[in-house]
């Protein structure tokens, strides 16, 4: 385990249905974050969290909803999704968010829409 | 907006060979450039990370340059083995910005 814990590993989900995927970290970092991970496309940031505070929401649709109830925990939630949705969806930490900080990435989510 | 691309997209060698991947970036104002490696199906993991006043930093078979004013970054892995098969991505941080920017990768497969 890498420190940062995603659940669950897979899913596969249709489009009228509502999931949540789950990111799990006990490293004490304070700032969060969600990439999707498309086939042969850089990663892409979706949302970042800093001390349990949306900081980012780049461009996201609003199907996708992303919650911090405290620093340890990350939710992303899913609803009425398309099948372009589809994708590994990273979560990631680090310890603050400044510049030049190491991050720490969990094993992700593989998401299947039908 | 910072760009990153890798070239190539795939390699395959055969075992022992040395490998060679290459990253550029369109903005030389850069705070460090990371590489990381992801195994299929799996989140990424840290290699190197080289600060903006570096031209290098190494750990065991890797060594990867930077050479910050053209744009570009390479990793060197030395007499590769099998289980270097993986996809290495790079990564750079803008000055005076947080988020990093990623390449889409570099799918290696070595041949035993």
């Amino acid at each position: 385990e890498t420190g940062v814990t995603q659940t669950p590993r897979h899913l596969v989900m249709g489009m009228t249905n509502k999931k949540s995927l789950k990111c799990e970290q006990h490293l004490g970092h304070n700032a969060m974050y969600w990439y999707k991970q498309s086939a042969k496309k850089p990663l892409e940031l979706m949302f970042v969290y800093s001390l349990e505070e949306r900081v980012e929401n780049n461009s996201v649709p609003s199907r996708f909803s992303p919650e911090c109830p405290n620093s340890s925990h990350l939710f992303l939630h899913l609803h009425t999704l398309q099948p372009e949705d589809s994708a590994l969806y990273l979560c990631a930490s680090s310890l603050i968010l400044v510049q030049g900080q190491s991050y720490t990435f969990g094993s992700g989510t593989r998401l299947t829409v039908v | 907006k910072q760009e990153v691309t890798q070239i190539p997209a795939a390699l395959s060698v055969p075992e022992g060979e040395n490998l060679v991947l290459n990253c550029s970036f369109t903005d030389s104002a850069i705070y460090n450039l990371q590489w990381f490696r992801q195994d299929p199906g799996k989140g990424l993991t840290s290699l190197l990370l080289i600060q903006s006043s570096q031209r290098e930093q190494t750990s065991g078979r890797l060594n990867a340059s930077l050479d910050k004013s053209s744009g570009r970054s390479t990793l060197y892995i030395a007499a590769s083995q099998p289980g270097d098969s993986a996809t290495y991505l790079c990564a750079v941080y803008r000055s005076n910005d947080y988020k990093l920017s990623f390449g889409a990768g570099t799918t290696v497969t070595v041949r035993a």
